[in-house]
């Protein structure tokens, strides 16, 4: 049973760019959520899906981000306009429902130059 | 709010011998989760441990430990006989299942084992 993936590993955006961050969850499990860990902090928050909708969108920065995990394919963190402050390692997790337990993917490392 | 804090940025142990990490937090909640994930230098979360708050036992996992202090919302992790494999980010972290899902963790604990 495959862990969850995310792709790229590694992603390098110069400033004003969009980047798309992939993350196929585990088999069986419809709930997504992101993370973002910045520089020698921990991860954060950022939102939570179930197939074909947001549930949590709280952590999610107002402007310039999205997210969608469609009914078929990965879920998708989408990042338009990169800025420096935008580098970060971006975290998905899965699981099968609330209150299970939450597998996490190996991360995109995300550089803008 | 939930908030997580580690005080510790850095802590060391000689290598066989243990090491206790500190983790405090506050909820409103009366049920939460409390968990700590190791963070390698690949950079993969891995859970360590898993403390549901409503349970009185202390949750282990062969060398690693917790003591749960729910007065004083406090929750450390205790390693017993470290390896050079444990070195690692340590972070601690809490969930509310039954309001929102999501985790939050403290900023982490950078554990260096010294041969």
């Amino acid at each position: 049973n495959a862990g969850v993936m995310q792709n790229p590993r590694h992603l390098v955006r110069r400033r004003g760019q969009e980047a798309r961050l992939r993350c196929s969850p585990m088999k069986g499990h419809s709930h997504v959520y992101w993370y973002r860990q910045l520089p020698e902090e921990g991860l954060k928050f950022m939102v939570y899906l179930q197939k074909e909708n947001i549930i949590d969108e709280s952590g999610m920065p107002k402007e310039r981000f999205s997210a969608e995990f469609p009914k078929e394919g990965p879920s998708i963190l989408r990042i338009q306009q990169v800025v420096r402050g935008d580098s970060a390692a971006y975290f998905c997790a899965s699981s099968p429902g609330p209150q299970y337990e939450q597998y996490f993917g190996p991360g995109t490392r995300l550089t803008v130059t | 709010a939930q908030t997580v804090t580690q005080s510790q940025p850095e802590m060391s142990v000689q290598e066989a011998e243990t090491v206790t990490l500190s983790c405090t937090y506050d909820t409103s909640e009366s049920d939460y989760y409390l968990f700590w994930y190791k963070q390698p230098p690949s950079r993969q979360m891995i859970l360590v441990i898993r403390q549901e708050a409503y349970k009185q036992q202390n949750a282990t996992e062969n060398r690693f430990s917790v003591n749960f202090q729910k007065a004083a919302k406090s929750f450390s992790l205790k390693i017993s006989d470290s390896q050079l494999g444990d070195a690692a980010m340590y972070f601690c972290a809490s969930a509310r299942p039954n309001r929102d899902d999501k985790i939050i963790f403290g900023k982490g604990t950078r554990l260096h084992i010294l041969p």
